[in-house]
Protein backbone atom coordinates (compact mmCIF):
# COMPACT_ATOMS: atom_id res chain seq x y z
CA UNK A 1 0.00 0.00 0.00
CA UNK A 2 1.08 3.72 -0.75
CA UNK A 3 -0.92 5.40 2.09
CA UNK A 4 -1.00 8.99 1.96
CA UNK A 5 1.33 10.27 -1.05
CA UNK A 6 2.05 14.22 -1.55
CA UNK A 7 3.28 15.49 -4.88
CA UNK A 8 5.63 17.61 -5.10
CA UNK A 9 8.37 17.02 -2.30
CA UNK A 10 9.71 20.22 -3.16
CA UNK A 11 8.23 23.67 -4.63
CA UNK A 12 9.50 27.18 -4.99
CA UNK A 13 7.24 30.33 -6.11
CA UNK A 14 7.51 33.66 -6.37
CA UNK A 15 4.93 35.78 -4.79
CA UNK A 16 1.62 35.87 -6.28
CA UNK A 17 1.91 32.80 -8.30
CA UNK A 18 -0.72 29.66 -7.25
CA UNK A 19 0.04 26.62 -7.60
CA UNK A 20 -2.14 23.10 -5.70
CA UNK A 21 -0.49 20.66 -3.48
CA UNK A 22 -1.55 17.06 -4.48
CA UNK A 23 -2.48 14.52 -1.73
CA UNK A 24 -3.99 11.09 -2.26
CA UNK A 25 -4.72 8.36 0.02
CA UNK A 26 -5.25 4.66 -1.39
CA UNK A 27 -6.83 3.41 2.15
CA UNK A 28 -10.00 4.42 1.44
CA UNK A 29 -10.41 6.74 4.59
CA UNK A 30 -13.24 9.26 4.71
CA UNK A 31 -11.38 11.58 6.98
CA UNK A 32 -8.55 14.25 5.36
CA UNK A 33 -7.11 17.17 6.40
CA UNK A 34 -4.06 19.42 5.70
CA UNK A 35 -1.72 20.75 7.95
CA UNK A 36 1.53 23.27 8.16
CA UNK A 37 4.84 22.64 9.79
CA UNK A 38 6.54 26.28 10.92
CA UNK A 39 9.44 25.69 12.82
CA UNK A 40 8.98 25.79 16.80
CA UNK A 41 5.40 26.01 16.37
CA UNK A 42 3.83 22.44 15.79
CA UNK A 43 1.20 21.60 13.49
CA UNK A 44 -1.13 23.77 12.81
CA UNK A 45 -4.90 22.57 10.95
CA UNK A 46 -5.62 24.42 7.15
CA UNK A 47 -8.61 22.45 6.29
CA UNK A 48 -10.03 19.15 6.21
CA UNK A 49 -12.77 16.97 5.11
CA UNK A 50 -14.96 14.46 6.90
CA UNK A 51 -16.38 12.46 3.07
CA UNK A 52 -16.26 13.51 -0.02
CA UNK A 53 -17.61 16.46 -1.19
CA UNK A 54 -17.76 18.16 2.08
CA UNK A 55 -14.80 20.20 3.86
CA UNK A 56 -14.35 22.96 6.88
CA UNK A 57 -12.05 25.43 7.54
CA UNK A 58 -9.08 24.36 10.29
CA UNK A 59 -7.31 27.00 12.82
CA UNK A 60 -5.48 28.78 9.38
CA UNK A 61 -7.59 29.20 6.41
CA UNK A 62 -6.50 32.02 5.21
CA UNK A 63 -5.04 32.01 1.45
CA UNK A 64 -5.70 28.55 0.78
CA UNK A 65 -8.17 26.80 -1.12
CA UNK A 66 -9.56 23.22 -0.87
CA UNK A 67 -12.19 20.53 -3.06
CA UNK A 68 -12.75 16.81 -2.70
CA UNK A 69 -14.37 15.77 -5.68
CA UNK A 70 -13.37 11.90 -4.76
CA UNK A 71 -12.63 10.00 -1.26
CA UNK A 72 -8.63 9.31 -2.51
CA UNK A 73 -7.73 12.95 -3.21
CA UNK A 74 -7.84 16.20 -1.38
CA UNK A 75 -5.57 18.84 -2.96
CA UNK A 76 -4.38 22.19 -1.74
CA UNK A 77 -4.57 25.48 -3.56
CA UNK A 78 -2.82 28.43 -2.91
CA UNK A 79 -4.56 31.39 -4.67
CA UNK A 80 -1.98 33.86 -4.47
CA UNK A 81 1.57 32.77 -2.41
CA UNK A 82 2.87 35.18 -0.24
CA UNK A 83 6.01 34.81 1.86
CA UNK A 84 4.46 34.18 5.40
CA UNK A 85 3.10 30.40 3.44
CA UNK A 86 6.88 29.05 3.20
CA UNK A 87 6.22 26.21 5.46
CA UNK A 88 6.14 22.18 5.01
CA UNK A 89 2.81 21.19 4.51
CA UNK A 90 1.56 17.47 5.15
CA UNK A 91 -1.48 15.69 4.07
CA UNK A 92 -3.36 13.90 6.52
CA UNK A 93 -5.88 10.64 6.55
CA UNK A 94 -7.85 8.73 9.02
CA UNK A 95 -10.22 5.95 9.32
CA UNK A 96 -12.11 6.98 12.30
CA UNK A 97 -11.85 10.61 12.26
CA UNK A 98 -10.12 13.85 11.79
CA UNK A 99 -8.91 13.60 15.42
CA UNK A 100 -8.03 10.38 15.63
CA UNK A 101 -5.23 8.46 14.60
CA UNK A 102 -3.67 10.22 11.49
CA UNK A 103 -1.52 8.77 8.63
CA UNK A 104 0.45 11.38 6.86
CA UNK A 105 2.38 11.51 3.72
CA UNK A 106 5.74 12.67 3.57
CA UNK A 107 5.31 16.65 3.12
CA UNK A 108 5.94 19.46 0.78
CA UNK A 109 8.93 21.67 1.28
CA UNK A 110 7.20 25.02 -0.30
CA UNK A 111 9.61 28.15 -0.39
CA UNK A 112 7.82 31.77 -1.31
CA UNK A 113 10.25 34.38 -2.27
CA UNK B 1 -3.57 28.41 20.46
CA UNK B 2 -1.47 25.02 21.66
CA UNK B 3 -3.39 22.78 23.25
CA UNK B 4 -0.71 20.71 23.88
CA UNK B 5 2.85 21.92 25.09
CA UNK B 6 5.70 19.07 24.96
CA UNK B 7 8.51 19.55 27.56
CA UNK B 8 11.23 19.27 27.48
CA UNK B 9 12.49 20.75 24.03
CA UNK B 10 15.24 18.65 23.66
CA UNK B 11 16.33 15.19 25.42
CA UNK B 12 19.79 13.60 24.68
CA UNK B 13 20.85 10.13 26.22
CA UNK B 14 22.47 7.03 25.77
CA UNK B 15 20.97 4.23 24.31
CA UNK B 16 19.49 1.44 26.89
CA UNK B 17 18.45 4.60 28.85
CA UNK B 18 14.73 5.74 29.34
CA UNK B 19 13.51 8.62 27.86
CA UNK B 20 10.68 10.72 29.49
CA UNK B 21 8.51 13.49 27.91
CA UNK B 22 5.34 15.41 28.97
CA UNK B 23 2.56 17.43 27.51
CA UNK B 24 0.85 19.66 29.18
CA UNK B 25 -2.70 20.75 27.76
CA UNK B 26 -4.96 23.81 28.37
CA UNK B 27 -8.84 22.36 28.27
CA UNK B 28 -10.45 19.36 28.72
CA UNK B 29 -9.73 16.72 25.93
CA UNK B 30 -11.37 13.68 24.36
CA UNK B 31 -8.38 11.90 23.80
CA UNK B 32 -4.78 12.50 23.54
CA UNK B 33 -2.23 11.42 20.80
CA UNK B 34 1.42 11.08 20.75
CA UNK B 35 3.30 10.88 16.71
CA UNK B 36 6.65 10.77 16.49
CA UNK B 37 8.96 12.01 13.41
CA UNK B 38 12.17 11.39 11.72
CA UNK B 39 14.02 14.15 10.07
CA UNK B 40 12.31 15.18 6.91
CA UNK B 41 9.45 12.61 7.34
CA UNK B 42 5.68 12.83 7.86
CA UNK B 43 4.74 12.08 11.20
CA UNK B 44 3.75 8.28 12.95
CA UNK B 45 0.94 8.11 14.94
CA UNK B 46 2.33 6.16 18.08
CA UNK B 47 -0.52 5.77 20.68
CA UNK B 48 -3.91 7.31 21.58
CA UNK B 49 -5.12 7.35 25.30
CA UNK B 50 -8.54 8.89 25.24
CA UNK B 51 -9.70 10.49 28.89
CA UNK B 52 -11.35 8.04 30.87
CA UNK B 53 -7.92 6.25 30.68
CA UNK B 54 -4.80 6.20 32.62
CA UNK B 55 -2.43 4.65 31.45
CA UNK B 56 -1.66 2.37 28.10
CA UNK B 57 1.12 0.65 26.71
CA UNK B 58 2.42 -0.37 23.21
CA UNK B 59 6.08 -2.04 23.26
CA UNK B 60 8.60 0.00 24.76
CA UNK B 61 5.81 2.76 24.78
CA UNK B 62 4.21 3.49 28.28
CA UNK B 63 1.78 6.86 28.05
CA UNK B 64 0.08 8.09 31.26
CA UNK B 65 -2.66 10.82 31.27
CA UNK B 66 -3.72 13.08 34.33
CA UNK B 67 -6.95 15.12 33.46
CA UNK B 68 -6.57 16.68 36.86
CA UNK B 69 -3.48 18.50 35.83
CA UNK B 70 -3.74 17.90 32.28
CA UNK B 71 -0.76 16.81 31.23
CA UNK B 72 0.80 13.29 30.01
CA UNK B 73 4.19 11.96 30.06
CA UNK B 74 5.34 9.17 27.19
CA UNK B 75 8.12 6.66 28.26
CA UNK B 76 10.25 5.55 26.06
CA UNK B 77 12.00 2.18 27.73
CA UNK B 78 15.63 0.66 26.62
CA UNK B 79 15.97 3.38 24.28
CA UNK B 80 17.60 2.67 20.67
CA UNK B 81 19.64 5.08 18.38
CA UNK B 82 16.43 4.27 15.89
CA UNK B 83 14.84 5.95 18.59
CA UNK B 84 16.48 9.43 17.73
CA UNK B 85 13.65 11.74 16.22
CA UNK B 86 10.86 14.66 17.39
CA UNK B 87 8.15 13.64 19.14
CA UNK B 88 4.62 15.15 19.32
CA UNK B 89 1.63 15.32 21.60
CA UNK B 90 -1.36 16.08 20.13
CA UNK B 91 -5.08 17.09 22.06
CA UNK B 92 -8.18 17.01 20.82
CA UNK B 93 -10.75 19.44 22.87
CA UNK B 94 -14.15 19.64 22.30
CA UNK B 95 -13.57 21.30 19.13
CA UNK B 96 -13.11 18.92 16.12
CA UNK B 97 -9.69 19.80 15.63
CA UNK B 98 -6.53 18.05 16.76
CA UNK B 99 -3.79 20.61 18.06
CA UNK B 100 0.09 19.88 18.08
CA UNK B 101 2.27 20.77 20.73
CA UNK B 102 6.07 21.99 19.09
CA UNK B 103 7.78 18.99 19.96
CA UNK B 104 10.57 17.53 21.60
CA UNK B 105 13.86 16.67 20.09
CA UNK B 106 15.16 13.31 21.24
CA UNK B 107 18.36 12.26 20.28
CA UNK B 108 19.99 8.50 21.70
CA UNK B 109 23.11 8.60 21.50
CA UNK B 110 24.77 5.23 20.58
Amino acid sequence: NAGVTQTPKFQVLKTGQSMTLQCAQDMNHEYMSWYRQDPGMGLRLIHYSVGAGITDQGEVPNGYNVSRSTTEDFPLRLLSAAPSQTSVYFCASSLTGVNEKLFFGSGTQLSVL
Amino acid sequence: SQQGEEDPQALSIQEGENATMNCSYKTSINNLQWYRQNSGRGLVHLILIRSNEREKHSGRLRVTLDTSKKSSSLLITASRAADTASYFCAARGSARQLTFGSGTQLTVLP
